[in-house]
């Protein structure tokens, strides 16, 4: 079966741009988690969705950053104006449950701002 | 503060020995562990996990040790091969949550 996907792969964009980065879960899978790895980083949460819950946006680290999950599927991580320091790769990862171990990452997308 | 650190950035094994991936954490109230893998430009991919109430977990040639008194966990990987050349990072959730948090990984590299 199709696995997580992400788009796009990669995304170069200038300083104080917005950009829109897409998540497609598993099927079926309630959870979708957004992380964010900067260079030399660990993975850093950003924002989690359960089902209808509210999401907890807890790790976004301004409010530039918001997410969507429409119709508990599709989920897309916005960046309003663009900093250099928001370089890094995107991950997003789903699983069946919020209890569930187990996430399933997609593979990412790695964003330059310039 | 980083409650999972991951102290070795790089590992070199020859091929057929043990390879040994460490994680230390902070917070007490960890309750499950988990190891992934990572290939570049893919995403990581769940590896072996362990409970808090656990000191140790296997699955065929993977091993995870749990020394809680320590803090301290632990990936046996044996034989080592070199498909296992990978990012590997180790990742705490805390009791009652869902939030993860992950180490900086260490590059294991399988000589062959």
């Amino acid at each position: 079966g199709a696995g997580v996907s992400q788009s796009p792969s990669n995304k170069v964009t200038e300083k104080g741009k917005d950009v829109e980065l897409r998540c497609d879960p598993i099927s079926g899978h309630t959870a979708l988690y957004w992380y964010r790895q900067s260079l030399g980083q660990g993975l850093e949460f950003l924002i989690y969705f359960q089902g209808n819950s509210a999401p907890d946006k807890s790790g976004l680290p301004s409010d530039r950053f918001s997410a969507e999950r429409t119709g508990g599927s599709v989920s897309t991580l916005t960046i309003q104006r663009t900093q250099q320091e928001d370089s890094a790769v995107y991950l997003c990862a789903s699983s069946f449950r919020d209890t569930s171990y187990e996430q399933y990452f997609g593979p990412g997308t790695r964003l330059t701002v310039t | 503060d980083q409650q999972v650190k991951q102290n070795s950035p790089s590992l070199s094994v020859q091929e057929g020995r043990i390879s040994i991936l460490n994680c230390d954490y902070t917070n007490s109230m960890f309750d499950y562990f988990l190891w992934y893998k990572k290939y570049p430009a893919e995403g990581p991919t769940f590896l072996i996990s362990i409970s808090s109430i656990k000191d140790k977990n296997e699955d065929g040639r993977f091993t995870v040790f749990l020394n809680k008194s320590a803090k301290h966990l632990s990936l046996h990987i044996v034989p080592s091969q070199p498909g296992d050349s990978a990012v590997y990072f180790c990742a705490a959730r805390s009791a009652g949550t869902y939030k993860y948090i992950f180490g900086t990984g260490t590059r294991l590299k399988v000589l062959a």
